[in-house]
């Protein structure tokens, strides 16, 4: 069966500083791959889809960006952080079909 | 206006309660609509698919589509304390992509 691993689960980190979210699928090949951010009391929002190796959409203008070094693995990361980038963070994966997407458990990521 | 809106609660009913939990979307093309149940601190799970218009049921849960209206809902019968969560309604939009709305959050007091 599918599964995806998200790590780490709770992220403190300073502002300015780099991050680095990484999520792995695993059970599957050649997932579309998502990274969404959830804000305090809001819905999800898209921040990068990817449908292959390489292969990176942005949805949204912002501090981040995303890589797809390997067929299941999706990264996160950030140069620099900004106190606008707490958030809840969560990978997900799909296999081209019209049935949801599969989430991870999600990054709780504090900037201070 | 917002393509997928959610009333965003919170919900507080007592055990044994009907939930009755809505979203109305903006785009009559969409036809494919779910439910997920989002626990404190942790990823959102699929609970609820449906497609095009009509019910449908599993257990203690119903998905109700109307596209007449452009109006979907989640009933929860016999409300549970472990049915306290985030219920978020998501569909996909005509990009392929699938949208949430903003999440209701639910508490069921014993």
């Amino acid at each position: 069966s599918q599964t995806i691993h998200q790590w780490p689960a709770t992220l403190v980190q300073p502002v300015g500083s780099p991050l680095s979210l990484e999520c792995t699928v695993e059970g599957t090949s050649n997932p579309n791959l998502y990274w969404y951010r959830q804000a305090a009391g809001r819905g999800l929002q898209l921040l990068f889809y990817s449908v292959g190796i390489g292969q990176i959409s942005s949805e949204v203008p912002q501090n981040l960006s995303a890589s797809r070094p390997q067929d299941r693995q999706f990264i996160l990361s950030s140069k620099k952080l900004l106190l606008s980038d707490s958030g809840f963070y969560l990978c997900a994966w799909s296999f081209r079909d019209r049935y949801g997407y599969t989430f991870g458990s999600g990054t709780r990521l504090t900037v201070v | 206006q917002k393509e997928v809106e959610q009333d965003p609660g919170p919900l507080s009913v007592p055990e044994g309660a009907i939930v009755s939990l809505n979203c109305t979307y903006s785009n009559s093309a969409f036809q494919y609509f779910m439910w997920y149940r989002q626990y404190s601190r942790k990823g959102p799970e699929l609970l609820m698919y449906t497609y095009s218009s009509g019910n449908k049921e599993d257990g203690r849960f119903t998905a109700q589509v109307d596209k007449s209206s452009k109006y979907i809902s989640l009933f929860i019968r016999d409300s549970q304390p472990s049915d306290s969560a985030t219920y978020l309604c998501a569909t996909y939009n005509q990009g392929g992509k699938l949208i949430f709305g903003q999440g209701t959050e639910l508490s069921v007091k014993p």
